[in-house]
């Protein structure tokens, strides 16, 4: 089945520096990558996601990257603000089912 | 904007004893999904129900567990007796469709197994 790596675990940044997380997937007929933010105690909350037939995506102020031969997607969070302390989720999965398999997360700490 | 909602939001209980939670998926989704998180952990799939059956379940949904859609709004998830180690935050997900491939996550029911 499919493996999701995911690093940092932790990751603390100041007030307007970029965050970058990165994951890497085993599976390579997983072609849906979705990103959640979880707030404490909170729901996941799909921030940004990218289909495989596409390499980078930008939402504002986050943005993902892909790259299928090396089976790893990336997602950028720039200009980051307190408000974007939470942890964040990288998932992957595949066509029919589209069930996500979750890397262990990473817990983004911004200072204000 | 609809969202899943999910009862109780807290829930304790005896080892041994099952448990039962509901969810109400949002309205003409097709999809539903139960999730499992442990304190510090990830987020791991049980279940998806599509078509009032199963569609798919992973090795931690075991005959301690069943799902059901008693009526056209909920969609229940039934530990039968629980172990220590049930304890979690369970979420219920909802997806609209085929095409349709974000799911929408409930706020979550914490689980305490005593």
């Amino acid at each position: 089945g499919e493996n999701v790596e995911q690093h940092p675990s932790t990751l603390s940044v100041q007030e307007g520096d970029s965050a970058v997380i990165k994951c890497t997937y085993s599976d390579s007929a997983s072609n849906y990558f979705p990103w959640y933010k979880q707030e404490l105690g909170k729901r996941p909350q799909l921030i940004i996601d990218i289909r495989s037939n596409v390499g980078e995506k930008k939402d504002q102020r986050i943005a993902v990257t892909l790259n299928k031969t090396a089976k790893h997607f990336s997602l950028h969070i720039t200009e980051t603000q307190p408000e974007d302390s939470a942890v964040y989720f990288c998932a992957a999965s595949r066509g029919g089912s589209y069930i996500p398999t979750f890397g262990r997360g990473t817990s983004l700490i911004v200072h204000p | 904007e609809p969202e899943v909602t999910q009862t109780p939001s807290h829930q304790v209980t005896q080892m041994g004893q099952e448990v039962i939670l509901r969810c109400v998926p949002i309205s003409n989704h097709l999809y539903f999904y139960w999730y499992r998180q442990i304190l510090g952990q990830k987020v791991e799939f049980l279940v998806s129900f599509y078509n009032n059956e199963i569609s798919e379940k992973s090795e931690i949904f075991d005959d301690q567990f069943s799902v059901e859609r008693p009526d056209g709004s909920n969609f229940t998830l039934k530990i039968r007796s629980t172990k220590l180690e049930d304890s979690a935050m369970y979420f219920c997900a909802s997806r609209p469709g085929t095409s349709d491939i974000e799911q929408f996550f409930g706020p979550g029911t914490r689980l305490t197994v005593l």
